[in-house]
């Protein structure tokens, strides 16, 4: 089945630094979502984005709609150890389907 | 805090043999579905129900998968006869009537020897 494109698709970072990562489409999405997933677990909803251009902040975590819908970015501001995990972005289309990316998987060094 | 609950976490069986893994949505979500994640990818959708009936099965394998959700409450996944390639975390998701967030549970992770 498709997934969408994730970049990148794993990163080391210091902790205390600042992470960026995006998720990309071919096709027009009508609401964006971030999980995180940790080893073992179901994943885990961070941030839900419902309109073209929307900036939604949650705690360290901000993520915008892409203007064109087909794409999204997360960030996240102060790393700490505890973020370490792959981040999910999935787009939702017509009749609720949801597609998901491929994954970024970010660890944290201490 | 409500959430989606899954049972078996793990499984192990050996291919050829007969697998089912259960789901019980978050109370109140008439939308349910199964996904399947292979490791190191994102999940892929095997079906959605709205209450009891299936809205999407598409991708769902249906020589050996099937799913019900015979009371639109909670929901059963079977594999058989499990093969070496279904191997992967099985995890339903619930979602309420007029909202676009998905809730996953734990998930389900098979082995097939």
């Amino acid at each position: 089945g498709q997934q969408l494109n994730q970049s990148p698709q794993s990163m080391f970072i210091q902790e205390g630094e600042d992470v960026s990562m995006n998720c990309t489409s071919s096709s027009i999405f009508n609401t964006w979502l971030w999980y995180k997933q940790d080893p073992g677990e179901g994943p885990v909803l961070l941030i839900a984005l419902y309109k073209a251009g929307e900036l939604t902040s949650n705690g360290r975590l901000t993520a915008q709609f892409g203007i064109t819908r087909k794409d999204s970015f997360l960030n996240i501001s102060a790393s700490i150890p505890s973020d370490v995990g792959i981040y999910f972005c999935a787009g939702l289309g017509g009749y609720q389907k949801v597609t998901f990316g491929i994954g970024t998987k970010l660890q944290v060094i201490p | 805090e409500a959430e989606v609950a899954q049972s078996p976490r793990y499984k192990i069986t050996e291919k050829s043999q007969a697998v089912a893994f259960w789901c019980d949505p978050i109370s109140g979500h008439a939308t349910l579905y199964w996904y399947r994640q292979i490791l190191g990818q994102g999940p892929e959708l095997l079906v959605q129900f709205q209450d009891e009936s299936v809205v999407d099965d598409s991708q769902l394998p249906k020589d050996r998968f099937s799913a019900e959700r015979l009371k639109g409450v909670d929901s059963t996944l079977k594999i058989q006869p499990a093969e070496l390639g279904d191997s992967a975390m099985y995890l339903c998701a619930s979602r309420r009537g007029g909202m676009e967030t998905q809730y996953f549970g734990p998930g389900t992770r098979l082995l097939v020897l």
